[in-house]
Order: C-alpha cells, then sequence, then structure tokens
C-alpha cells in the first residue's frame, strides 16, 4: 500500500463553482478524517468516519461544505458555491480503531484555491 | 476553531545545534503528539506521548509530555539542514488513533548551513 492518496494535488476554481477532491485511505483503515489548513495555520479538523458511518461533522465549515464515504473505502468532500476564503490545504487523514498514533497517517493534501 | 499555543514561531540555528520548542494548551490531553512537515506534503508523525511526565526519544528528537498534561516540549540535537521544515505540535482526547486531533499554529525551523 502507498499510503493516503488524495486527488486532486492542486485544484483552481472560480468563486461560485463547487468542487469535489477525493481521498484513498490506507487499505485496512476503517478511519478516515478531513482537516484544512490555511497558510500559516496548524490543520483544523472538520469532519471523520468509522467505515460509512460519519460519527463527526459539527467542525464542518458550514453548510457548503458536505463529506461522504458511501462504501466505507474512499471518501470525498464536497465544497458547493467556493468563495475566496475557502482557498486552503485539504488534508485527509486514515487510522485503525485502537491502533497506534504512528499509524495515524495524513495525506499530501489538496490546495485549493478560489479566484 | 480550538488551537495550541505553540512557540516560537520560527527559528534560525547553525547546523549542529541544539532546538528547542515547546507547546501549551488551556485544556488537558490524553496524548501528545509532535509532526514535522514539509512544504506540499502532510504531516508525518515524529513522536507519540501517552503519560504525563513521559519523555521519549526518537533518534535525535527527545519530547516530554508535561506533568500537567496541559504541556510538552520538544528538542532536536545535532540539527542538520534536513531538519528544515514545519514542526506542528497536536493534542488528542483519545489514543491519538482515534478522533481529531487539535494542532498548534506551528514551528518553523530554518538552519544555516
Amino acid at each position: 500500500d502507498t499510503g493516503v492518496s488524495q486527488d486532486p494535488r492542486h485544484k483552481i476554481t472560480k468563486r461560485g463553482q463547487n468542487v469535489t477532491f477525493r481521498c484513498d485511505p490506507i487499505s485496512e483503515h476503517n478511519r478516515l478524517y478531513w482537516y484544512r489548513q490555511t497558510l500559516g495555520q496548524g490543520p483544523e479538523f472538520l469532519t471523520y468516519f468509522q467505515n460509512e458511518a460519519q460519527l463527526e461533522k459539527s467542525r464542518l465549515l458550514s453548510d457548503r461544505f458536505s463529506a461522504e464515504r458511501p462504501k466505507g473505502s474512499f471518501s470525498t468532500l464536497e465544497i458547493q458555491r467556493t468563495e475566496q476564503g475557502d482557498s486552503a490545504m485539504y488534508l485527509c487523514a486514515s487510522s485503525v480503531t485502537g491502533g497506534s498514533p504512528y499509524g495515524y497517517t495524513f495525506g499530501s493534501g489538496t490546495r485549493l484555491t478560489v479566484v | 476553531g480550538q488551537q495550541l499555543n505553540q512557540s516560537p514561531q520560527s527559528m534560525f540555528i547553525q547546523e549542529g545545534e541544539d532546538v528547542s520548542m515547546n507547546c501549551t494548551s488551556s485544556s488537558i490531553f490524553n496524548t501528545w503528539l509532535w509532526y514535522k512537515q514539509d512544504p506540499g506534503e502532510g504531516p508525518v508523525l515524529l513522536i507519540a506521548l501517552y503519560k504525563a511526565g513521559e519523555l521519549t526519544s526518537n533518534g535525535r528528537l527527545t519530547a516530554q509530555f508535561g506533568i500537567t498534561r496541559k504541556d510538552s516540549f520538544l528538542n532536536i540535537s545535532a540539527s542538520i539542514p534536513s531538519d528544515v521544515g514545519i514542526y506542528f505540535c497536536a493534542g488528542s482526547l483519545y489514543g491519538g488513533s482515534q478522533g481529531n486531533l487539535i494542532f498548534g499554529k506551528g514551528t518553523k525551523l530554518s538552519v544555516k548551513p
């Protein structure tokens, strides 16, 4: 397994457009997390899944943000009606329930630029 | 969102020098983690701490979980050019492999060759 994979690596979009990012976790990992990182800041937690169940979504930034993990494998994060303030790096991570924190692995992120 | 207070924000050091950075929180955490992030990449875990007072080493890195469970520090000994990057502390209310992590703002380390 090559680790957590995120696609695309970079996305430029016009304000008002919808964007969708994909995350493929490490295959045996049942937990999947989404974080947002703005310039000069640490990652900020958004939401997470255990298998296909979304266990925490209160930290999603607004109702324009939504995430899915329909079959408990890959996940998508969608931002509707993008705004310039949405420009950031979106990071995905995965882990195994009860596993070591050394197994909590981040992907390389998707950098979103809204123009 | 909630973040940890991490200091210093940045530092320049000579190769071979020791480095120290720390992180404080108003909340108690059950796990403290230290990550390194290179440009354009995701954070990579360096050290995980599970118990108050715990001191853990990983090569030239040493980290401690504060007795009050509200702080942690990271030391890097004999720095080398590849230590350049941004170091983040993170706290977790869980075992570090579950739930969300709360991150500091990072310490940017630059090494003079």
